[in-house]
């Protein structure tokens, strides 16, 4: 069964520094994505990066990149120069199938960042 | 161009009665889901409509269900409504499935 983790149910990092989220994520279907979004407290979803499974570079988006190990079945999240602005809880996502089929997503349970000044 | 629109923010019902949520996807995309959120039980997947047509669902019972319009702008019902429906519920819209654009949530209290 699809399943997404994430095991650091909260982060802290000192600002201008970079951080990393983990996630790993179970499934048989060789053809998925891989999703991480912000969610401040506000409460809406920002889409942040995605990876495709046959992707052959790992995504990266301004200051976001995934780090993606297929073999280890791990898609974490590298936030470069954090700043205070990206204290927010942040869920890694995994669509299967392929890319223009379904868009059902399974989330991990989140990690909350903190970036101290 | 505009983000995706859900109304209204916020909800306040009592037990028994019934809602009807309003999602209006970005302009061009056919596909729109819906998603539950809750302290105890995360981001779960409710369903999928594209043009028109569900063509997936999630876990949930009878009470809960949905349409697309011809415009792709789409609508969730829940029937019945029991103290645990109370959540976030957020839709997503998306022309392809690389990117799910996510609006900004309905917050829905059940007394």
């Amino acid at each position: 069964a699809q399943k997404i983790t994430q095991t650091q149910p909260g982060m802290f990092v000192q600002e201008k520094e970079a951080v990393t989220l983990d996630c790993t994520y179970d499934t048989s279907d060789p053809s998925y994505g891989l999703f991480w979004y912000k969610q401040p407290s506000s409460g809406e979803m920002i889409f942040l990066i995605y990876q495709g499974s046959y992707d052959q570079q790992n995504a990266t988006e301004g200051r976001y990149s995934l780090n993606f190990q297929k073999a280890r079945k791990s898609a974490n999240l590298v936030i470069s120069a954090s700043q205070l602005g990206d204290s927010a809880m942040y869920f890694c996502a995994m669509r299967e199938g392929p890319s223009g089929g379904y868009n059902k997503l399974i989330f991990g349970a989140g990690t909350r960042l903190a970036v101290h000044p | 161009k505009a983000g995706v629109t859900q109304t209204p923010r916020y909800l306040i019902k009592t037990r028994g009665q019934q809602v009807t949520l309003s999602c209006s996807p970005i302009s061009g995309h056919r596909s729109v889901s819906w998603y539950q959120q809750t302290p105890g039980q995360g981001l779960q997947f409710l369903f999928e409509y594209f043009s028109e047509t569900q063509r997936n669902k999630g876990n949930f019972p009878g009470r809960f269900s949905g349409r697309q319009f011809s415009n792709s702008r789409s609508e969730m019902n829940v029937s019945t409504l029991e103290l645990g429906d109370s959540a976030l519920y957020l839709c997503a819209s998306s022309l392809d499935s690389d990117e799910q654009f996510f609006g900004p949530g309905t917050r829905l209290t059940v007394l």
